[in-house]
Formats: C-alpha cells, sequence, structure tokens
C-alpha cells in the first residue's frame, strides 16, 4: 500500500528547531518528486518545499532560509528541518508525492494524514 | 511570483446544482493546475490535473477546463457528499502557489 506517515511535530517555543519525517511505503521516495504542504488554524493551504527527484530544492519565500528539505534514501523517508520558528508557522504539516514520472510531476496525488506543529511560549 | 485568485470564496447551492468554480493565474500556466477536494477534518484529495485530466476514481460528476490564465472547475450535479473546500494548485515551477480556496456548502 502506498502510504506516508509524518512524524515530529509538537509544541516549540519562538525561534526553537523541530525536524518533521514523512516516512514512505509503497514507492520510492527518491524516485519522485516531493512537496511539504503546511494548513494554519482555520486557513487554506499553502506550499512549503518541494524536492526533485534529482535533488534539487525550493522553498516558499515565507521559509526561505529557516527550512530545509531532505531526504534519506536507505529510510526512504523524507524530513523538513524548520529553524527560527514564529508563531506563524503554526500548522498542521503535511507531506505529499506529486504524482507523474521520474521526469516531470502534475498534481500531488498521495497525503500523510498530517503533523500538528504549534510555535508558542 | 505568479498569483492564484480563486472564485467565489464561498456558495451554497443545492443538490443536483451545476456549480462552477474559477481560477486565475497572473500570468500564463499552461495546463500546469491541479484540483484539490478538502473535506471538513480531513486530508487533501487530489482530483484532477493538467487543468481536466481527472485522477483515476474520482467521479465523473467533477470535470476541469482552461489553459493560460483562466481555469474552470464544475461539479456536474452537487452531492452532499461533495461539501468540501475547493483548491487550484500550480505547478508548472516554484512556488506551487494554491488558490484561497473556495467553500461549497448544500443549500
Amino acid at each position: 500500500e502506498v502510504q506516508l506517515v509524518e512524524s515530529g511535530g509538537g509544541l516549540i517555543q519562538p525561534g526553537g528547531s523541530l525536524r518533521l519525517s514523512c516516512a514512505a511505503s509503497g514507492f520510492t521516495v527518491s524516485s519522485n518528486y516531493m512537496s511539504w504542504v503546511r494548513q494554519a488554524p482555520g486557513k487554506g493551504l499553502e506550499w512549503v518545499s518541494f524536492i526533485y527527484s534529482g535533488g534539487s530544492t525550493y522553498y516558499a519565500d515565507s521559509v526561505k532560509g529557516r527550512f530545509t528539505i531532505s531526504r534519506d534514501n536507505s529510510k526512504n523517508t523524507l524530513y523538513l528541518q524548520m529553524n527560527s520558528l514564529r508563531a506563524e508557522d503554526t500548522a498542521v504539516y503535511y507531506c505529499a508525492r506529486h504524482g507523474g514520472t521520474s521526469y516531470s510531476y502534475n498534481g500531488m496525488d498521495v497525503w500523510g494524514q498530517g503533523t500538528t506543529v504549534t510555535v508558542s511560549s | 511570483d505568479i498569483q492564484m485568485t480563486q472564485s467565489p470564496s464561498s456558495l451554497s447551492a443545492s443538490v443536483g446544482d451545476r456549480v462552477t468554480i474559477t481560477c486565475r493565474a497572473s500570468q500564463g500556466i499552461s495546463n500546469y493546475l491541479a484540483w484539490y477536494q478538502q473535506k471538513p477534518g480531513k486530508v487533501p484529495n487530489l482530483l484532477m490535473y493538467a487543468a481536466s485530466t481527472l485522477q483515476s476514481g474520482v467521479p465523473s460528476r467533477f470535470s476541469g477546463s482552461g489553459s493560460g490564465t483562466d481555469f474552470t472547475f464544475t461539479i456536474s450535479s452537487l452531492q452532499p457528499e461533495d461539501v468540501a473546500t475547493y483548491y487550484c494548485q500550480k505547478y508548472n515551477s516554484a512556488p506551487l502557489t494554491f488558490g484561497g480556496g473556495t467553500k461549497v456548502e448544500i443549500k
């Protein structure tokens, strides 16, 4: 079964760091395009970061310089390292796989259940 | 960066009605557009990609059209289980911006 399971969320003070994990099963993370998407309480979806199958990475302006997307091929796991956290980073964070091939991608066809990050003192 | 503007932000319609949502890109994105459904308390679900290609398993009452800057998402006959918020998303290049969402309710 194709599945994504996130972990690592929690309550963190402003300025702190957190690393989210997204363990994949049923497919290979390194062969796919993967994204992190977040949703603040009562708000819409916000794309956060993207990693190509080839390894290139991209970020939303709101997190650039603070967040880092990466993957561990041996663990078939995607990560999001979040530093210098702010109250406005409070959200449910989803990892998602993009459909398509190893050379092109389209919409996100597999989503994790989400992990909640709360930034508060 | 390209902005994605969805309208309306919410709508209420009767069961069986035809429902249309629009999504406008501030610059051309060819057909690199996806539509998602998010039911209350649930994870988003991909309905459509390439503006008009239905994701496997999605009912045929959902359809999409458009290219360039103007896109349309249609539910041909609204059903009670379609109550959700619908989002468009561009994916031609980063940032992969979402529209603001359209909340669909039953009248």
